[in-house]
């Protein structure tokens, strides 16, 4: 079975410095997705970037960028220029189709908190 | 992306009783998926919502606690019955795009006193 795992439940940082925040995955499939989410207080879930597990080019999306390593089934999230408004909980999900459905699994969550 | 209106955002409930969550999308989409976010922890598959027939349970729900509707391709209800404090937690309304990205409705905040 798939498993996710974050191994940082808390993490804070600088408002405009850098920060990376970690994610782990565990599966035997060679066709996948990989996700970063992001729940602010609202607890609107949203969504930050996406990877193609067929893909070694690692997916950049403004501030957001990822360091995917498949090998190592590793897929690590990076904010650059951090701001107030990037606190809130990050969640890594890995997804598979299985079954003519689609399986979402999430990690447990960091909880990242930019400081003024 | 599909937008997502998930209603309603909280709501408070005595033990026993039932709260219907409604999710409605605004375009026709094939999926729907129904999770629960306990305090503090990661979110959870409930079903998932199939149009015209019977929802898909993951193992440990069961459709007389989570009964489901699907009436068309842009509606869903999720019921949580018999309500009991253990069930306090965030409900969450998602939508596949077809293109591999799971979109969410802003959740409805359960508490059961």
């Amino acid at each position: 079975a798939q498993t996710v795992t974050q191994s940082q439940p808390e993490m804070s940082v600088q408002e405009a410095e850098t920060v990376t925040l970690s994610c782990t995955y565990d599966t035997s499939e060679n066709n996948y997705y990989l996700f970063w989410y992001k729940q602010p207080p609202s607890r609107q879930m949203i969504l930050v970037i996406r990877q193609e597990a067929y893909k070694q080019q690692n997916a950049t999306e403004n501030r957001f960028s990822v360091n995917f390593q498949k090998a190592a089934k590793s897929f690590s999230l990076k904010i650059s220029d951090s701001q107030l408004g990037d606190t809130a909980m990050y969640f890594c999900a890995f997804m598979k189709r299985a079954s003519g459905t689609y399986k979402y699994i999430f990690g447990t969550g960091t909880r990242l908190k930019v400081l003024a | 992306s599909a937008v997502i209106s998930q209603k309603p955002s909280r709501d408070i409930c005595q033990r026993g009783t039932s709260l219907t969550i409604q999710c409605q999308v605004d375009s026709q989409v094939t999926m729907m998926f129904w999770y629960r976010q306990q305090p503090g922890q990661s979110l959870t598959l409930i079903a998932t919502a199939n149009q015209g027939s019977e929802a898909t349970y993951e193992s440990g729900f069961v459709i007389d606690k989570f009964p489901i509707s699907r009436p068309n391709l842009t509606f869903s209800t999720l019921t949580v019955s018999n309500m009991s404090p253990e069930d306090s937690s965030i409900y969450l309304c998602s939508v596949f795009d077809g293109y591999e990205k799971l979109f969410f409705g802003s959740g409805t905040q359960l508490s059961v006193l």
